[in-house]
């Protein structure tokens, strides 16, 4: 099971958002991922591997973490990040996708 | 350019049956796991199972919740991946998107996804 905190983050533009993803067990890191999805859209890669930026992704977004606690970092707030953020996990045995319940960033 | 396109959703009635569609093109679609996955209107992302690639075996997993009902297929001269959803429940109802499981250096993720079917199952 993935948490995700807070539920709603309302920050302005330019302010820095973090974002948690704690499991309810240790998981490995090549398997947790971040996604941000806009309304009407399909979710988009942010992160893999827990902490690689994927193709085309700002370098305004991080991630970090590690065994059952994580974290996306958004350094700088930009009216386009407003947006919900789901994290994912992969377990081997029996082989499972979870994600969290979202984060929603949403405007102050 | 990579893309998945996904097709055949609809309104169904419960206890019916109904076949999605993921046409892939940009990529050596045969080399790639294909997963589906849905969101419930106004929810989060929920996994509904996979497809590993001809080389691993060419099988699936399911979601406890689709188990048994849902069956994921593969065409890799068509590049066409299916969802095939029997005894639908008004539970199913959701936008099903199909992606791709990429992985480098050893870390995977969903790095292409469809634009979404909407599936609405009732009476």
């Amino acid at each position: 099971v993935l948490t995700q905190s807070p539920g709603t983050l309302s920050l302005s533009p330019g302010e820095r958002a973090t974002l948690s993803c704690r499991a309810s067990q240790t998981i490995s890191s090549s398997y947790f991922a971040w996604y941000q999805q806009k309304p009407g859209q399909a979710p988009r890669l942010l992160i893999y591997g827990a902490s690689s930026r994927a193709t085309g992704i700002p370098d305004r977004f991080s991630g970090s973490g590690s065994g059952t606690d994580f974290t996306l970092t958004i350094s700088r707030l930009e009216p386009e990040d407003f947006a919900v953020y789901y994290c994912q996990q992969y377990v081997t045995s029996p082989p499972m996708v979870t994600f969290g319940p979202g984060t929603k960033v949403d405007i102050k | 350019e990579v893309q998945l396109v996904e097709s055949g959703g609809g309104l169904v009635q419960p206890g019916r049956s109904l076949r999605l569609s993921c046409a892939a093109s940009g990529f050596t679609f045969g080399t790639y796991p294909i997963n589906w996955l849905r969101q419930a209107p106004g929810k989060g992302l929920e996994w509904v199972g996979f497809i590993r690639r001809k080389a691993s075996g060419g099988t699936t997993e399911y979601a406890a919740s689709v188990k048994g009902r849902f069956t994921i297929s593969r065409d890799d001269s068509e590049s066409i991946a299916y969802l095939q959803m029997n005894s639908l429940k008004s539970e199913d109802t959701a936008v099903y998107y199909c992606a791709r499981y990429f992985c480098s250096g050893g870390a995977c993720a969903y790095d292409h996804w469809g634009q979404g079917t909407l599936v609405t199952v009732s009476s």
